[in-house]
């Protein structure tokens, strides 16, 4: 069964550090894609960053770097100097052949980011 | 970066009445839009797959009944909420697949409804 799971529900950072949000996947797809995004307050889902599962290179994308370690099934989302603006929900989410007909993402149950300054 | 728009973004309505929301991906053709409910506090379910033309594919336990949902051209997908009780008071958010490599999805920026 395909499944995501973030075991932190809750994380606090120091303005200008770097924090690491953990997700771990479990699928029996070969080739599948790994997601983050951010949730603000306001609702809307912001994408951050993305990893196949063939790439081998970690995708970088500003600030966000993904840790990918494909043996263990993790995908981290790595943040580097934090900003207060970064407190939010962040999600894991993944795509794989089987998780529905129309490649459909299934989401982790989030992590809180508290960035203090 | 790619624009999907959501409206209204709220909605207050009386139990027993409809109400539709509209999802528009602004820049770009989404053959395949997603519809999620979203809980307070928890991620994102899925409720049903928007084909551009088609039925739209509902999960496990979601009434096709209750949620309509009408994909009509590239740009657009209403979810119609029909004869809305306090129990379908949640935020739904809608998404648009844009076809490349990655196939991510940008979302709207959700509807939150109330059903008093």
């Amino acid at each position: 069964a395909q499944k995501i799971t973030q075991t932190q529900p809750g994380m606090f950072v120091q303005e200008k550090e770097a924090v690491t949000l953990d997700c771990t996947y479990d699928t029996s797809d070969q080739s599948y894609g790994l997601f983050w995004y951010k949730q603000p307050s306001s609702g809307e889902m912001i994408f951050l960053i993305y990893q196949g599962s063939y790439d081998e290179q970690n995708a970088t994308e500003g600030r966000y770097s993904l840790n990918f370690q494909k043996a263990r099934k993790s995908a981290n989302l790595v943040i580097s100097a934090s900003q207060l603006g970064d407190s939010a929900m962040y999600f894991c989410a993944m795509r794989g052949a089987s998780v529905g007909s129309q490649g459909n993402l299934i989401f982790g149950k989030g992590t809180k980011l508290s960035v203090k300054p | 970066g790619a624009v999907v728009s959501q409206h209204p973004s709220r909605v207050i309505c009386k139990s027993g009445t409809s109400v539709k929301i509209e999802c528009r991906s602004l820049d770009f053709q989404a053959t395949t839009m997603f519809w999620y409910r979203q809980f307070p506090k928890k991620s994102l379910m899925l409720m049903a797959t928007s084909n551009e033309g088609s039925k739209a594919t509902y999960e496990q336990g979601v009434e096709k009944d209750k949620f309509l949902i009408n994909h009509a051209s590239l740009t657009l997908s209403t979810l119609t909420v029909t004869s809305a009780h306090p129990e379908d008071s949640s935020f739904y958010i809608c998404s648009a697949r844009r076809d490349s490599r990655a196939g991510e999805l940008f979302f709207g920026e959700g509807s939150r409804l109330t059903v008093l």
